[in-house]
């Protein structure tokens, strides 16, 4: 069963920083692009980033550009997304999700949330 | 960025009712367009992608159509568990895979 767990997620003040986890399972995780995307409370999905299977090609959307990094570690089968200078806005549960052959994600975690507030 | 504009926002409707829910993206994205169901608390379900592609494990009263800039999800005879919130998904340029805003399905 295809299993993907995110951790990381908590109140942090203006300006901080977090590094969320997206542990994976049931699948082979080398071979599978992933993505993060976000969710604002009460609003609609946001796509932040996605990672290729080895890493080597590497997306974001320029709301997150040059404060948010995503990585991952395929003998650890884990998916990371760091995160510096955040702010007010970047409140939302983070989720992480596999790449499917067509652009699309076909298997999602629960999400982590992420509160920034003072 | 493409933007995704779905229409209705939001939809009232029974059980047994046919629905469609329309997506348009603001240039030809080909068949690059998924669909998604979001239900209350939970994390997004992959329905339908590349414009018609039925996801394992989805029901086939669940099917998507169109091409370029239009697209429809369509529901054939609404379930009790169908009630959702529903998002369209272009996959054609990774800068950035952008959303629709929603389309919120509620019990007549």
């Amino acid at each position: 069963e295809v299993q993907l767990v995110e951790s990381g997620g908590g109140l942090v003040q203006p300006g901080g920083s977090l590094r969320l986890s997206c542990a994976a399972s049931g699948f082979t995780f080398s071979n599978f692009w992933m993505h993060w995307v976000r969710q604002a409370p009460g609003k609609g999905l946001v796509w932040v980033s996605r990672i290729n299977s080895d890493g080597s090609s590497i997306t974001y959307a320029d709301f997150v550009k040059g404060r948010f990094t995503i990585s991952r570690d395929n003998a650890k089968n884990t998916l990371y997304l760091q995160m510096n200078s955040l702010g007010a806005e970047d409140t939302a549960v983070y989720y992480c999700a596999r790449g499917k052959g067509s652009g699309s994600e076909d298997y999602w975690g629960q999400g982590t949330l992420v509160t920034v507030s003072s | 960025d493409i933007q995704m504009t779905q229409s209705p926002s939001s939809l009232s409707a029974s059980v047994g009712d046919r629905v469609t829910i329309t997506c348009r993206a603001s240039q030809s994205i080909s068949s690059y367009l998924n669909w998604y169901q979001q239900k209350s608390g939970k994390a997004p379900k992959l329905l339908i992608y590349a414009a018609s592609g039925l996801q394992s494990g989805v029901p086939s009263r669940f099917s998507g159509s169109g091409s370029g800039t239009d697209f429809t999800l369509t529901i054939s005879s609404l379930q009790p568990e169908d009630f959702a919130t529903y998002y369209c998904q272009q996959s054609y340029s990774a800068l950035p895979y952008t959303f629709g805003q929603g389309t919120k399905l509620e019990i007549k």
